[in-house]
């Protein structure tokens, strides 16, 4: 199975300031076709993931474009830039370029 | 709008059985690909089971930790995914989430083994 690794396990963030986040995966995650099958969710307190990033970079619908997604074939960034109050929550990368998928262990967003 | 209903959590003991349902409405059922995640109370993310669609036979696939004792199952009439877990364990105590492919999560359901 491929393995995720994100960093770091929590991030304290003062409002309008940026976050980046860090995942790794032990496998490449570029595919034949060029897709880099890496996805980034946002779980809200008391609610179900969320897609914020889908193939590495692109944003989901709806999503504001302070959240960007970037990376090569094993490592990926997920940058928050202006972080507001609604982006308190647990950040996920995962991948699903074959089966099984698989996420990593998540970083906590907070407020300063 | 998509809507991915999850219903049939609670509490059970180990080695009895349980079976969820999703229920969904606003995509073309018949031709989705469906799964099954879990999420455990230390928040880890598990992918549990995937079903095809009828044009791949209805193919399944199941994480190592559930082969043998989960079944996923579909009822393309009725829009709905099923997943039967038998044998249960404490260890699959979780939160079991429906999804269609990667944008589309359920709310989530509640499942709790323990005696």
């Amino acid at each position: 199975d491929i393995v995720m690794t994100q960093a770091p396990l929590s991030v304290s963030v003062t409002p309008g300031e940026s976050a980046s986040i860090s995942c790794r995966s032990s496998k490449s995650l570029l595919h034949s076709n060029g897709i880099t099958y890496v996805y980034w969710y946002l779980q809200k307190p008391g609610k179900s993931p969320q897609l914020l990033i889908y193939r590495m970079s692109n944003l989901a619908s709806g999503v504001p474009d302070r959240f960007s997604g970037s990376g090569s074939e094993t490592d990926f960034t997920l940058k928050i830039s202006r972080v507001e109050a609604e982006d308190v929550g647990i950040y996920y990368c995962g991948q699903l370029l074959e089966n099984p998928w698989t996420f990593g262990g998540g970083t906590k967003l907070e407020l300063k | 709008e998509v809507q991915l209903v999850e219903t049939g959590g609670g509490l059970v003991q180990p080695g009895k059985s349980l079976k969820l349902t999703c229920a969904t409405s606003g995509f073309t059922f018949s031709n989705a690909w469906m799964d099954w995640v879990r999420q455990s109370p230390e928040k880890q993310l598990e992918w549990v089971a995937q079903i095809k669609d009828k044009s791949n036979n209805y193919a399944t696939y199941y994480a190592e930790s559930v082969k043998g004792r989960f079944t996923i199952s579909r009822d393309d009439s009725k829009s709905s995914v099923y997943l039967q877990m038998n044998s249960l364990k404490e260890e699959d105590t979780a939160i079991y989430y429906c999804t269609w492919g990667y944008p589309y999560w359920g709310q989530g359901v509640m499942v709790t083994v323990s005696s």
